[in-house]
C-alpha cells in the first residue's frame, strides 16, 4: 500500500526543538522529492520546505529558514523535519506531502496523517 | 512574495454548480493544482496541471486557468463535496497555497 505514515503528536516547551518523521511505504522512496506543509488551527495550508530523497538536496520557505532542517535516510525509507527555537505559533499539525512527479515540481498527491505539535 | 487570492466562502445547493476562483498575478504562466481539505483530514489533490484530474476523483471536478485567475468548478454538487478547497502554485522556487475558500453545500 502507497502511503506516508508519520510520527505521533508532540508537545514542546517555547525555545525547544521537534523532529517529525515520515515513513514511506508502497513505492521507490527515492523517485519523489517530499515536501513538509503545516496548517495553524484553524488556518490555512502552509509550505516549509522540500527534499530531494534522491540527494538530499533541500529548498526551504523563507519563513522557517535557518530553523528548519530536513534530512532523509534511505534505509529505512524515512524522512525527517527538525524545527528548533519553537514559538507559540509554530502550533499547528504538521504534514508531509510527496511531490507528484519526479522531474515536475506541480502539485502533491500522497499526503501523510498529519503531526499535531502543540507549542 | 507571490500571493494568491481566494473568496473565502461558497454557497451552493445540492446539484447546483460550485467555481471556486484563485487569483495570483500572471497566474495563467504557471501550473496551477487544488486541494479539498476535510475537517480533521489530510488534503487530497483533485486537480493538477490547472486541468487534469488524478485517478479516482470524480468527472464533476474541472479547473481552469487563464489570465490571472484559475477556477475550480464543481458540477452536479453533492453533500460530500463540502469542505475546504485549496489553490496552490510554484513561483520561484517556493510554493504558495491560496487561503482557502470553504465550500457549504446549502
Amino acid at each position: 500500500q502507497v502511503q506516508l505514515v508519520q510520527s505521533g503528536a508532540e508537545v514542546k516547551k517555547p525555545g525547544a526543538s521537534v523532529k517529525v518523521s515520515c515513513r514511506a511505504s508502497g513505492y521507490s522512496f527515492r523517485t519523489y522529492g517530499i515536501n513538509w506543509v503545516r496548517q495553524a488551527p484553524g488556518q490555512g495550508l502552509e509550505w516549509m520546505g522540500w527534499i530531494s530523497t534522491y540527494n538530499g538536496n533541500t529548498n526551504y520557505a523563507q519563513n522557517v529558514q535557518g530553523r528548519v532542517t530536513m534530512a532523509t535516510d534511505t534505509s529505512t525509507s524515512t524522512v525527517y523535519m527538525e524545527l528548533r527555537s519553537l514559538r507559540s505559533d509554530d502550533t499547528g499539525v504538521y504534514f508531509c506531502a510527496r511531490d507528484r512527479h519526479s522531474e515536475i515540481r506541480d502539485a502533491f498527491d500522497m499526503w501523510g496523517q498529519g503531526t499535531k505539535v502543540t507549542v | 512574495s507571490y500571493e494568491l487570492t481566494q473568496p473565502p466562502s461558497v454557497s451552493v445547493s445540492p446539484g447546483q454548480t460550485a467555481s471556486i476562483t484563485c487569483s495570483g498575478d500572471d497566474l495563467g504562466d504557471k501550473y496551477v493544482c487544488w486541494y479539498q481539505q476535510k475537517p480533521g483530514q489530510s488534503p487530497v489533490l483533485v486537480i493538477y496541471q490547472d486541468t487534469k484530474r488524478p485517478s479516482g476523483i470524480p468527472e464533476r471536478f474541472s479547473g481552469s486557468n487563464s489570465g490571472n485567475t484559475a477556477t475550480l468548478t464543481i458540477s452536479g454538487t453533492q453533500a460530500m463535496d463540502e469542505a475546504d478547497y485549496y489553490c496552490q502554485a510554484w513561483d520561484s522556487s517556493v510554493y504558495v497555497f491560496g487561503p482557502g475558500t470553504k465550500v457549504t453545500v446549502l
